[in-house]
């Protein structure tokens, strides 16, 4: 069965790059698009944006101008940067599989999680 | 955007009781809503897809119902499992939003 597992440091500085991985094992990343997630401490869900292996990528326009979702097939993963952090970036930063065909706009939710890692920031 | 407003926000029930979380959308996304539950210290789990189909392993006493704009989730008859966050989410239209959650405690 498909795992997701994410990496990456746990404290940024503020006005940095916070850069976190997702290995996936137990299938091809090219077979699925791939979503980023984050939760603030004691806050909701808020979708980051997702990626397909082509390179396709759409992401939540409150983010869009800092962050960067890439992939590398010879990996199996795929990847986070988010730029200029502030401490409103602070969170517990998931990897998801997306069900979201790549004929259709639509899809039926994120049906594959990573355990999540925290990413706090501070000086 | 489209704007999720999930109610209650939290609510307290025992072993046993039946429970319906409301989900409403800011705008008609046909069946594109997913149910979320997630225990503290861990990953959101896919209860639900296309508002009313359960992801597969998902006990029976799960449901979920609706279309358009107005969606629920029901537990038949609450486990001690069941004690969690249930969140919503709309699959129809970037950015997916989620709602806000709804804390279901003992008690």
């Amino acid at each position: 069965q498909v795992q997701l597992q994410e990496s990456g440091p746990g404290l940024v500085k503020p006005s940095e790059t916070l850069s976190l991985t997702c290995t996936v094992s137990g299938g091809s990343i090219t077979n699925h698009y791939w979503s980023w997630v984050r939760q603030p401490p004691g806050k909701g869900l808020e979708w980051i944006g997702y990626i397909h292996y082509t390179g396709n990528t759409n992401k939540n326009p409150s983010l869009n101008s800092r962050v960067i979702i890439s992939a590398d097939t010879s990996k199996n993963q795929f990847s986070l940067k988010l730029s200029s952090v502030t401490a409103a970036d602070t969170a517990v930063y998931y990897c998801a599989r997306d069900t979201k065909s790549y004929y259709e706009s639509s899809g039926d939710g994120l049906d594959v999680w990573g355990q999540g890692t925290t990413v706090i920031v501070s000086s | 955007d489209i704007q999720m407003t999930q109610s209650p926000s939290s609510l307290s029930a025992s072993v046993g009781d039946r429970v319906t979380i409301t989900c409403r959308t800011s705008q008609t996304i046909s069946r594109y809503l997913n149910w979320y539950q997630q225990k503290p210290g861990k990953a959101p789990k896919l209860l639900i897809y296309a508002a009313s189909t359960l992801q597969s392993g998902v006990p029976s006493r799960f449901s979920g119902s609706g279309s358009g704009t107005d969606f629920n989730i029901t537990i038949r008859s609450l486990q001690p499992e069941d004690f969690a966050n249930y969140y919503c989410q709309q699959s129809y239209h970037t950015p997916w939003t989620f709602g806000q959650g709804t804390k279901v405690e003992i008690k």
